[in-house]
């Protein structure tokens, strides 16, 4: 069975610019995830879609946004690229949307790094 | 808010045991994991423990809870090299997983 997958690899962008960010989650899986890993700091909450709805959002500025598609892949857009955007954005998915974690594990996916030169 | 500490780097011989240390300030936590990340793969969970138990082995690993001090560890018994990677810990105080909170990830390098 594949797992969570995420495209690009890496992206290299140049500030001002917009990345796209793609993650198809495990067949059957309706929640994605999205969290940015930058250096130095851990992973941080930045969005989470479940049948096509965005359930909820971390503290980041309105230039990160996304969607979820019917086929419940989802894709992350980052707006007017800063610097400091620079770093890995996972995506993971589970099941259960919202439920007790332990019940049913996330997956996650390798990540894209984004670079803003 | 909540807040989530590691060190960043431990490095030790093939076949020592590891220990990681963690700890978080809330004190609501209810669940407590511990995520492994091989070089250029995503996470995975690892093992985790409710906020009401004290300890729990799964083979080799070992997680200690103290919850007055707030203090989560691994313990990875007879260390190997594939046991390198970055281990991160987690703390949620409700359920879903957009309400879990990561460390910063420790830096595991084992020695051969």
């Amino acid at each position: 069975e594949a797992g969570v997958t995420q495209s690009p690899t890496h992206l290299i962008k140049t500030r001002g610019q917009q990345a796209t960010l793609r993650c198809s989650p495990i067949s059957g899986h309706t929640s994605v995830y999205w969290y940015q890993q930058a250096l130095g700091l851990g992973l941080q909450f930045l969005l989470w879609y479940d049948e096509g709805e965005e359930r909820n959002r971390g503290n980041f500025p309105p230039r990160f946004s996304g969607r979820q598609f019917p086929n419940y892949s989802s894709e992350l857009n980052v707006n007017a690229l800063e610097l400091e955007d620079s770093a890995l954005y996972l995506c993971a998915s589970s099941l259960v949307a919202g439920g007790e974690p332990t019940n049913e594990k996330l997956f996650f996916g390798s990540g894209t790094q984004l670079s803003v030169l | 808010g909540e807040d989530v500490e590691q060190s960043l780097f431990l490095s030790v011989r093939e076949g020592d045991s590891s220990v990681i240390n963690c700890t978080y300030t809330d004190s609501s936590s209810t669940y407590l994991y511990w995520y492994k990340q091989e070089p250029g793969a995503g996470l995975q969970l690892l093992t985790y423990i409710f906020s009401n138990m004290d300890m729990k082995q799964d083979q080799r690993l070992t997680v200690l809870l103290n919850k007055k001090d707030k203090h989560l560890s691994l313990r990875i018994a007879d260390t190997q090299t594939g046991d390198s990677a970055i281990y991160f810990c987690a703390e949620s105080i409700a359920m879903g997983y957009q309400k879990v909170t990561f460390g910063t990830g420790t830096k595991l390098q084992v020695i051969p």
